[in-house]
């Protein structure tokens, strides 16, 4: 069963703006990580932050993890074409052995 | 080091066919995995092993699918009498220690074995 939830489903932005999706979650967790797929590729990892971080930065991406309503963000500033993609997150358990992905967003980024 | 590779890249079966995707996961990695991720869904996580020890299968794993990783390097899944629900992308992934642990830990995922069950 997938865990996490992602919001919008769906989302599409010009090139340089800012893109914004959110993750929701219904367990305790070690730590979450956001995954890029383009389409019917494999996934990429792209930024993970633990469960005691609240805020994260990898070039253009910012994480952010709210531990007390069981969510987070990903934004991924100043947006290019190459953006397009389908972005999960992905939660791992204390202790945990897997991945529980979400459902996805899929990020349209018109040039 | 090439990462994960996975083959066959696509693969068209009759129903009720067995078929067999095979997995190499990246040299050093003594985890793999095996999802299943249909069209407009996330990942589900299978099975996954650490060295040749299958430590862990999920309920979507029926009786007809089985996976091998002997001598803890390149893994096997086979689905044996194929139905038409069966046909999903199927992703290996591996990784260097546990998710949950100490260490901040990534999967690293193959390009994935699209089936199609007609």
């Amino acid at each position: 069963s997938q865990q996490g939830e992602e919001d919008p489903q769906a989302l599409s932005i010009q090139e340089g703006e800012n893109a914004t999706m959110n993750c929701s979650y219904k367990t305790s967790i070690n730590n979450l990580q956001w995954y890029r797929q383009n389409s019917g590729r494999g996934l990429v990892h792209l930024i993970l932050i633990r469960s005691n971080e609240r805020e994260k930065h990898s070039g253009r991406l910012r994480v952010t993890l709210d531990t007390s309503k069981k969510s987070s963000s990903l934004l991924i500033t100043a947006s290019r074409a190459a953006d397009t993609a389908s972005y999960f997150c992905a939660t791992v358990a204390e202790y945990g052995n897997k991945l529980v992905f979400g459902a996805g967003t899929i990020l349209r980024v018109k040039s | 080091d090439t990462g994960v590779s996975q083959d066959p890249r696509h693969k068209i079966t009759k129903r009720g066919q067995n078929v067999t995707f095979r997995c190499d996961p990246i040299s050093e990695h003594n985890r793999l995995y095996w999802y299943r991720q249909t069209l407009g869904q996330g990942p589900e996580f299978l099975t996954y092993f650490q060295n040749e020890a299958q430590l862990e299968k999920s309920r979507l794993l029926s009786d007809r699918f089985s996976a091998e990783r002997p001598k803890g390097s390149f893994s096997t899944l086979e689905i044996q009498r194929t139905e038409q629900g069966d046909s999903a992308m199927y992703l290996c992934a591996s990784s260097l220690g546990v998710f949950g642990g100490a260490r901040n830990t990534e999967a690293f995922f193959g390009q994935g074995t699209r089936l199609t069950v007609v």
